[in-house]
């Protein structure tokens, strides 16, 4: 299955620590976007990256930054989690600019919890 | 500020019944996606529409979009315990920038 690959799956963090959390995207797609799903929530966009840049980024704060490597694959970093970085942290692939006509192809999520 | 909104937030319908949901956006959108996430689960594109006025089908699925491309529903015929989950709009705002809706939860009784 050439899909969209999370990892870890579910992760427990202690208030104050940091977190990387990473992404293979579906073969063949270019762009990651990160979302932030909290319980009962839509998917809250938190940036896109292409050719290994940020190029959108949602409203969130600093401590929240990421990275694209040469071959697609995206990590997340959140530093100084607060409980309220509890969530299910959402990777989504797509082809630049397919997006508009494909939609996202999204991973199954890193479960983050805050403690 | 950008914002796409659904209603309702739940709905429960006995097997057999229809459902349909509905998004409205702040702004005029070039197009507009749906999703469906199973409970547990991630979502998984169903369909965009970009033309005013545009209906697609998909089996008892029908979706459309507003004249003014600032609204959309998503509707299905005759639930099925299969259609259980939540379904999102999601528009763009900003290049390839999709945000979604806080979607619509059904629940499908046997």
């Amino acid at each position: 299955d050439a899909g969209v690959t999370q990892s870890p799956t579910h992760l427990i963090k202690t208030r104050g620590q940091q977190v990387t959390l990473r992404c293979s995207p579906k073969s063949g797609h270019d762009t990651v976007s990160w979302y932030q799903q909290a319980l009962g929530q839509g998917p809250q966009f938190i940036f896109q990256y292409y050719e290994e840049e940020e190029r959108q980024r949602g409203n969130f704060p600093d401590r929240f930054s990421g990275h694209q490597f040469p071959n697609y694959s995206s990590e997340l970093n959140v530093n100084a989690l607060l409980l309220g970085d509890s969530a299910l942290y959402l990777c989504a692939s797509s082809l630049d600019p397919g997006t508009d006509r494909y939609g996202y192809t999204f991973g199954s999520g890193t479960r983050l919890t805050v403690v | 500020g950008q914002q796409v909104m659904q209603i309702p937030q739940y709905q429960h319908v006995q097997e057999g019944e229809d459902f349909t949901t509905y998004c409205n956006s702040s702004t005029t959108l070039s197009n507009i996606q749906w999703y469906k996430q199973r409970p547990g689960g991630h979502p998984v594109f169903l369909i965009q529409l970009v033309k005013s006025g545009e209906v697609k089908k998909q089996k008892r699925l029908t979706f459309q979009f507003g004249e003014a491309k600032k609204n959309s529903s998503l509707h299905i015929t005759a639930t099925q315990t299969t259609d259980v989950g939540t379904y999102f709009c999601a528009g763009p705002f900003g290049f390839n920038k999709f945000y979604f809706g806080s979607g619509t939860k059904l629940n499908v009784k046997p």
